[in-house]
């Protein structure tokens, strides 16, 4: 089956410094891909849309020069979160789909987010 | 704006029971269906996709239903077994090519 990678799986990092965050596509092609964040117990929630050589499309209340997206191949998508703060402590989770299919999504393992 | 909402928010059975978890939305224009399982601090499993056009799907002890008219999908696990202690979670497609709705999860726990 289709299998999205992300890396790291974990970070830690201080207040004010910033985290980059990837996402590759490992065995197919994505024109899209989603970054969605989770906080604890709580469901998924769409970030941004990244589609392969153009601007990100975010969600109203997400920064987009805070949560900086490039997805600049059809396997790779990179969400950089900039200036970190504690409240950006998250599980952020990125999506792509088959551009051949174009029916499911295909999910990352996550990315573990702690800002001290 | 499509909603998602997973009823109930958290059940606990005993090893070997059946058990339906439930998921409503409100507009009935969807692509497809998704039914994930998420393990504590992990990342999603994907269990079952339903098309629009089907009315259900099975995957081992599970079987998943869409109807679409009612704007309602259930999750049936048979057989429950302390593995299947996780979050499920429901998503909606609206179209092709868009990113999912997720409702809020159920979790199950199974206790031997």
């Amino acid at each position: 089956g289709a299998v999205v990678s992300q890396h790291p799986s974990w970070v830690i990092c201080k207040s004010g410094t910033s985290v980059k965050i990837e996402c590759r596509s490992l065995d197919f092609q994505a024109t899209t891909m989603f970054w969605y964040r989770q906080f604890p117990k709580q469901s998924l929630m769409l970030m941004a849309t990244s589609n392969e050589g153009s601007k990100a499309t975010y969600e109203q209340g997400v920064e987009k020069d805070k949560f900086l997206i490039n997805h600049a191949s059809l396997t790779l998508s990179t969400l950089t979160v900039t200036s970190a703060h504690p409240e950006d402590s998250s599980f952020y989770i990125c999506s792509a789909r088959d551009r051949v299919t174009n029916y499911e999504q295909y999910f990352g393992p996550g990315t573990r987010l702690t800002v001290t | 704006k499509q909603e998602v909402t997973q009823i109930p928010a958290a059940l606990s059975v005993p090893e070997g029971e059946n058990l339906v978890l439930n998921c409503s939305f409100t507009d009935s224009a969807i692509y497809n269906l998704q039914w994930f399982r998420q393990d504590p601090g992990k990342g999603l499993t994907s269990l079952l996709l339903i098309q629009s056009s089907q009315r259900e799907q099975t995957s081992g002890r599970l079987n998943a239903s869409l109807d679409k008219s009612s704007g309602r999908s259930t999750l049936y696990i048979a057989a429950s077994q302390p593995g299947d202690s996780a979050t499920y979670l429901c998503a909606i497609d609206n179209q092709a090519g868009t990113a999912l709705i997720f409702g809020k999860g159920t979790t199950l726990s199974v206790s031997s």
